[in-house]
């Protein structure tokens, strides 16, 4: 199976910064790689798809990039909404996989 | 409005068997692939298994495969997972997701039903 290492684990910044989260994957993936937002009690909504592709409805400051084994997904001018937990997952081949998620809190 | 309604979850002793449901609406459900996904408390997200539109293809994690069954029924808009040999580490909620046409991965997802496997 692919294992997905994702990272940090929690991250804590401020209205209106940058922050950047990773997602190693074990071997290629080929791009085939989406990010999701959960916040709590609520089900993941997708943000991201083949890793730069935002979903319809999800604003523009969200962006993927990366290739091969590493990926990222930046959040430009953090906003109060954006609080949650984000994970990668692989859809490369099965079973998919997720990455453990990251836990982004804002001061 | 895509809705997807998951049921069926509760209490169950361990080495028992339920069934889940997800009964779907807003989207010509036999048109798309769809997903069971589980998240046990206070943990990430893991996938469990996939059916396509047709049922041609299924595919299953190795923590359910063997136990486990993702079945739909087209007619009803109803997707099912039928869980045999239920162990505590099955306990979680578990979510039922459309497969998205654009994206090939989760784009609408139910709310989730929840298991606990507990004697």
């Amino acid at each position: 199976d692919i294992q997905m290492t994702q990272s940090p684990a929690s991250l804590s910044a401020s209205l209106g910064e940058t922050v950047s989260i990773e997602c190693l994957a074990s071997e290629d993936i080929y791009n085939n790689l989406a990010w999701y937002q959960q916040k709590p009690g609520k089900s993941p909504q997708l943000l991201i798809y083949y890793a730069s592709n935002l979903q319809d409805g999800v604003p523009s400051r969200f962006s993927g990039s990366g290739s091969g084994t590493q990926y990222s997904l930046k959040i430009n001018s953090l906003e109060s909404e954006d609080a949650a937990t984000y994970f990668c997952l692989q859809d490369s081949e099965y079973p998919w996989t997720f990455g453990g998620g990251t836990k982004l809190e804002l001061k | 409005e895509v809705q997807l309604v998951e049921s069926g979850g509760g209490l169950v002793q361990p080495g028992r068997s339920l069934k889940l449901s997800c009964v779907v609406s807003g989207f010509n459900f036999s048109y798309y692939g769809m997903y069971w996904i589980r998240q046990a408390p206070g943990k990430g997200l893991e996938w469990v298994a996939y059916i396509s539109s047709g049922c041609s293809y299924i595919y299953y994690a190795e923590t359910v495969k063997g136990r486990f069954t993702i079945s739909r029924d087209n007619a009803k808009n109803t997707l099912y997972l039928q869980m045999t040999s239920l162990r505590s580490e099955d306990t979680a909620l578990y979510y039922c997701a459309r497969q998205g046409d654009g994206s090939g991965v989760m784009d609408a997802w139910g709310q989730g039903a929840s298991v606990t496997v507990s004697s």
